[in-house]
């Protein structure tokens, strides 16, 4: 089954504690996003991914990391992790580029994070 | 400044009724607009995607219009059921670029 899954669903951290937000594909999908959705503020882009190594900022970035070593990977990686960091993240994966209409965007469940 | 506002905010309808939400946008260059269905505490799933020269399309009992003149789009939900309850977003993306526009959402409420 096509799909795009996300790693832990749940957590609740502390500030400060590292913590790392797994996101798999298994479309083969070149484009790879992550994005935080806060109440009143609709969905955010964090940051995404073009391809292998090719990464970039959306409209949100600070305080956050990715990496894209393989295709089907997008690790979302919170250093520091502070309470305004507390939201509900959704990765998303799709073919190529949103600017296409070709490209239909398939997101993952999301992960509910709580940083006290 | 490019920006996306749906209206309403929110919306409760009876079982079997139809509903429009709508959706208006400054982006410019327009690439293409597209509606997702997002159940509560799921990933939005995508609807419907329309670009400058399509002015309807559908999916199912949701029909989205589209008038890239004045900048709004329309989603029409027909025979409305309970599973139809859900957010609705908006998202307008802009051509040669990779950002795309989010709405807020409609929130829609079907109650037998």
């Amino acid at each position: 089954e096509a799909q795009v899954t996300q790693n832990p669903r749940y957590l609740i951290t502390v500030t400060g504690k590292k913590l790392t937000v797994t996101c798999s594909q298994n479309m083969n999908h070149e484009y790879m996003s992550w994005y935080r959705q806060d109440p009143g503020l609709g969905l955010r882009q964090i940051y995404y991914s073009m391809n292998v190594e090719v990464t970039d900022k959306g409209d949100v970035p600070e305080g956050y990391k990715v990496s894209r070593k393989e295709k089907r990977n997008f690790p979302l990686i919170l250093e520091s992790p502070s309470p305004n960091q507390t939201s509900l993240y959704f990765c998303a994966s799709s073919r190529g580029q949103l600017r296409s209409s070709y490209n239909e965007q398939f997101f993952g469940p999301g992960t509910r994070l709580t940083v006290l | 400044k490019n920006q996306v506002e749906q209206s309403p905010q929110s919306l409760i309808i009876l079982e079997g009724k139809n509903c429009t939400l709508q959706c208006n946008y400054t982006v410019s260059p327009f690439s293409n607009l597209r509606w997702y269905k997002q159940d509560t505490g799921r990933g939005p799933v995508s609807l419907t995607i329309m670009t400058f020269s399509e002015n309807t399309k559908s999916n199912g009992r949701y029909t989205a219009t589209l008038d890239a003149d004045t900048k709004q789009s329309s989603l029409h939900i027909t025979a409305s059921q309970l599973s139809d309850s859900a957010s609705y977003i908006c998202v307008v993306s802009e051509t040669g670029a990779n950002n795309l526009f989010f709405g807020t959402g409609t929130r829609l409420t079907v109650i037998p």
